[in-house]
């Protein structure tokens, strides 16, 4: 049960350049979130998915785009990288509603230059 | 404004020793409160949840406090060690008629020295 997973670990971008985050869980979980979390601040929620099929924007969607392929994953993809993305990004999934207790993957770090 | 406010900062304590990490928040209307704690380089792990009928909420050495009437959470750790060393993560749930909000704290960095 490996959990969630995240790939890559780490990534070197770009200016300019794209590319997709990817998520994966195995917990039969329903609902799946991205975040982003930089240097003293609080995880901000990027992009959810409260369910296959849909998708929803959070605090912090401007940059981004998600796909839920199917219950299991969630990628997230930056079109146009910029410096201001650089950051860890995490996946977390949970059985029902953001309130219930989620579970979160290793992270990747992002470096956007 | 839906608000979660951690202090300190960042606490050095040395092995053995205890600590309380607080937590104070203006998230209305209350559904839950959690604490994560978050080694570095991972991802954080669900500590304990406290609804607001609870008082108290034990998980090993952690222990968490819920005052609902002053909006005030604590993380108490009874002989600490080194393997605490980590951020903890204050995360309140509203939940509104058909949907839940969550807000995360910016964490304490705890640090225990040998």
């Amino acid at each position: 049960n490996a959990g969630v997973t995240q790939t890559p670990k780490f990534q070197v971008l770009k200016t300019g350049q794209s590319m997709t985050l990817q998520c994966a869980q195995d917990m039969n979980h329903n609902s799946m979130y991205w975040y982003r979390q930089d240097p003293g601040m609080g995880l901000r929620l990027i992009y959810y998915s409260a369910s296959e099929g849909t998708t929803d924007k959070g605090e912090v969607p401007n940059g981004y785009n998600v796909s839920r392929l199917n219950k299991r994953e969630f990628s997230l993809r930056l079109e146009s990288a910029a410096p201001s993305q650089t950051s860890v990004y995490f996946c977390a999934s949970s059985e029902g509603s953001e309130s219930e207790t989620q579970y979160f993957g290793p992270g990747t770090r992002l470096l956007v230059l | 404004k839906n608000q979660v406010e951690q202090s300190p900062q960042s606490l050095i304590i040395l092995e053995g020793k205890n600590c309380t990490l607080q937590c104070n928040y203006t998230v209305s209307p209350f559904s839950n409160l959690r604490w994560y704690k978050q080694d570095t380089g991972r991802g954080p792990v669900s500590l304990t949840i406290m609804t607001f009928s609870e008082n108290t909420k034990s998980n090993g050495r952690y222990t968490a406090t819920l005052d609902a009437d002053t909006k005030q959470s604590s993380l108490h750790i009874t002989a600490s060690q080194l393997s605490d060393s980590a951020s903890y993560i204050c995360v309140v749930s509203a939940w509104y008629s058909s949907a839940s909000k969550i807000i995360f704290g910016s964490g304490t960095r705890l640090s225990i020295r040998p």
